[in-house]
Order: structure tokens, then C-alpha cells, then sequence
């Protein structure tokens, strides 16, 4: 079955440290992969997607975020958080039929 | 250029009561989506327009929860009569397919309480 995978309800990180919230997939076929950031009480806005082209997708808001075929992940990184990155961030997929898999959302706090 | 709207924002009613949430999409999207998020989750599909058809409506509770997209336009997603665990928050996305894929641009939700 194709799915998604986000690995940590929460995480906590200091202002100014390394941000790794994590994805995996399953899939039988090459996915589109996209994280979304949603903020309180707002929709979800896109922070970047990944759709086969370089395995390297850089993002908005300094976020990036690496597709590693081999290990079925697309985690997302940040060098160095600020404390505008709290809020809730979506791992999708889409397994090219224009629908989108949402993983259950990761909580980011950052501590000042 | 102009988002997805949505209104009302927030919307308290009653169980068994009906509700109703409009939503306008992107101008020239011809596929638009309607999401239930329940707290704590990520957004679960409900119902995929693409015009003014139906793709997808497999996860929408036909019992109870209803949606129109007459002029392939604006949408109305309708829930009647409405139970506690209807409680969420309802987005509503639109899209366009363009080279290298497509991407879903979300309305700021619909929060529903139910009491």
C-alpha cells in the first residue's frame, strides 16, 4: 500500500539549531513529494516539492529538503531555526493521480 | 494574484443541525478539493472536482455531508445533519497542472465546532 510516513508528533529545537523533521514513503512507483507548513489557524502553504528532477529541493524560508530514493525519505532541513519556523509541518505525496497523502504533521517549537 | 477563499472562518452549531461552507478558488483552476483536518491529523480528502465534476468523492460520508460545483467555479460543501465528530477544520484547494507536476494552493480553513 502507498503511504506516508512522519516520524515525531513534536519536536523541539533551539533558536539558531540544526531543524530534521522526518519523512518516509512507500510507494511501488516514483512519487511526487511536497512539505507544507500550516500555521495557527491558517491553510497549508507549500515550502517546496519534489517532482524528479534534482534529488536537492530548496525551499522557501531557507527550508530544504533532500529525496533519498534508497532509504524512502524526503526529510526536511533548516541550518539554523528562528523562531518564525514554529508551526505545523505536512510531509504529502502524490503518486501522480493529482491526490495528495498527508502524513499526520509534525510539531515544531523553538525554544528561544 | 488572488488565494482560495473560504468563509465563513468559524462556525458553531448544534448536532444535528446543517452547515454549510462556500469556497472560491484560484481563478483558472480547473481541479479544486475540499479536506476535512481533525485535530491533531493531517487533511483527509473528502471530495476532488475537476471542473464541475466528480473525481474522487470515495472518503465523503454520503450520508451526511453533501458538495456542488455547478459552474465549475466556487463550491459549496454541505453537512446535514452534522455530529460531534464533525468537528474540524475544512480546507478547501485548488489546483493546476503545469510542466513538472502541479501543486495544491489551500483557503485558510473553515473551523467547525460542533456541540
Amino acid at each position: 500500500a502507498q503511504s506516508v510516513t512522519q516520524l515525531g508528533s513534536h519536536v523541539s529545537v533551539s533558536e539558531g539549531a540544526l531543524v530534521l523533521l522526518r519523512c518516509n514513503y512507500s510507494s511501488s512507483v516514483p512519487p511526487y513529494l511536497f512539505w507544507y507548513v500550516q500555521y495557527p489557524n491558517q491553510g497549508l502553504q507549500l515550502l517546496l516539492k519534489y517532482t524528479s528532477a534534482a534529488t536537492l529541493v530548496k525551499g522557501i524560508n531557507g527550508f530544504e529538503a533532500e529525496f533519498k530514493k534508497s532509504e524512502t525519505s524526503f526529510h526536511l532541513t533548516k541550518p539554523s531555526a528562528h523562531m518564525s519556523d514554529a508551526a505545523e509541518y505536512f510531509c504529502a505525496v502524490n503518486f501522480g493521480n493529482e491526490k495528495l497523502t498527508f502524513g499526520t504533521g509534525t510539531r515544531l517549537t523553538i525554544i528561544p | 494574484e488572488a488565494g482560495v477563499a473560504q468563509s465563513p472562518r468559524y462556525k458553531i452549531i448544534e448536532k444535528r443541525q446543517s452547515v454549510a461552507f462556500w469556497c472560491n478558488p484560484i481563478s483558472g483552476h480547473a481541479t479544486l478539493y475540499w479536506y476535512q483536518q481533525i485535530l491533531g491529523q493531517g487533511p483527509k480528502l473528502l471530495i476532488q472536482f475537476q471542473n464541475n465534476g466528480v473525481v474522487d468523492d470515495s472518503q465523503l460520508p454520503k450520508d451526511r455531508f453533501s458538495a456542488e460545483r455547478l459552474k465549475g467555479v466556487d463550491s459549496t460543501l454541505k453537512i446535514q445533519p452534522a455530529k460531534l465528530e464533525d468537528s474540524a477544520v475544512y480546507l478547501c484547494a485548488s489546483s493546476f497542472v503545469r510542466q513538472g507536476g502541479y501543486e495544491q494552493y489551500f483557503g485558510p480553513g473553515t473551523r467547525l465546532t460542533v456541540t
